[in-house]
């Protein structure tokens, strides 16, 4: 099956700080990339859609300027939570579909993210 | 908002034993699938049962789903202690090119 690698799998952090996570599509060209948000033991919710070569789409309640995201190639999407703070500590996980459907969707592994 | 209800939240069953989770939706669907996260971990697809499906079948995997009751089961046979994850149910549907997810299900199988 396809692969999705999201580099890092944990990042702690000093409040204030920005942090880059990236999501790579290996073996495929994702067109769309999804960033979603989990709490521990809870739902996944969606934080953006990411278009390859045009901006995000970001959700409602979600600071675009908070959580900025770049889909510069077919392969990879980064999501950068900037002047981060506690409260933004978090498991972040992208995915991506192939082609334009929503049928199947590939996973990353998942960044949990710590701010001190 | 949330779309997908999963029933029970959790369930701890023996080895062998068969696992039913239940997910209630909102509003209509394009397609249903069902996702598992093993903790700390990305989810992986597991099936998808469009809109004029009533049943599924995947190896040790059964989904139904039933439009008229917003519903959709996810039966796990034969469970085996590996099957311990999470597993969500997520919906798309047409308003909108999204995949809504509910809250999961724990699932502990015991050796």
């Amino acid at each position: 099956g396809a692969v999705v690698s999201q580099h890092p799998s944990w990042v702690i952090c000093k409040s204030g700080t920005s942090v880059k996570i990236e999501c790579r599509s290996l073996d495929f060209q994702a067109t769309t990339m999804f960033w979603y948000r989990q709490f521990p033991k809870q739902s996944l919710m969606l934080m953006a859609t990411s278009n390859e070569g045009s901006k995000a789409t970001y959700e409602q309640g979600v600071e675009k300027d908070k959580f900025l995201i770049n889909h510069a190639s077919l392969t990879l999407s980064t999501l950068t939570v900037t002047s981060a703070h506690p409260e933004d500590s978090s498991f972040y996980i992208c995915s991506a579909s192939i082609g334009t459907g929503l049928e199947k969707l590939f996973f990353g592994s998942g960044t949990q993210l710590s701010v001190l | 908002s949330q779309q997908g209800e999963e029933d029970p939240q959790a369930l701890s069953i023996q080895e062998g034993e068969n696992a039913t989770m239940n997910c209630s939706y909102k509003t209509s669907i394009n397609n249903l699938q069902w996702y598992r996260q093993n903790s700390g971990r990305g989810l992986v697809h597991l099936i998808l049962i469009r809109s004029n499906e009533r049943e599924k079948h995947s190896g040790r995997l059964r989904v139904t789903l039933d439009t008229s009751k917003k519903s959709s089961s996810l039966l796990i046979t034969a469970s085996r202690a590996a099957d311990t994850a999470s597993y969500f149910c997520a919906t798309v549907t047409g308003a909108n090119s999204k995949l809504t997810f509910g809250k999961g299900i724990t699932l502990s199988v015991r050796p």
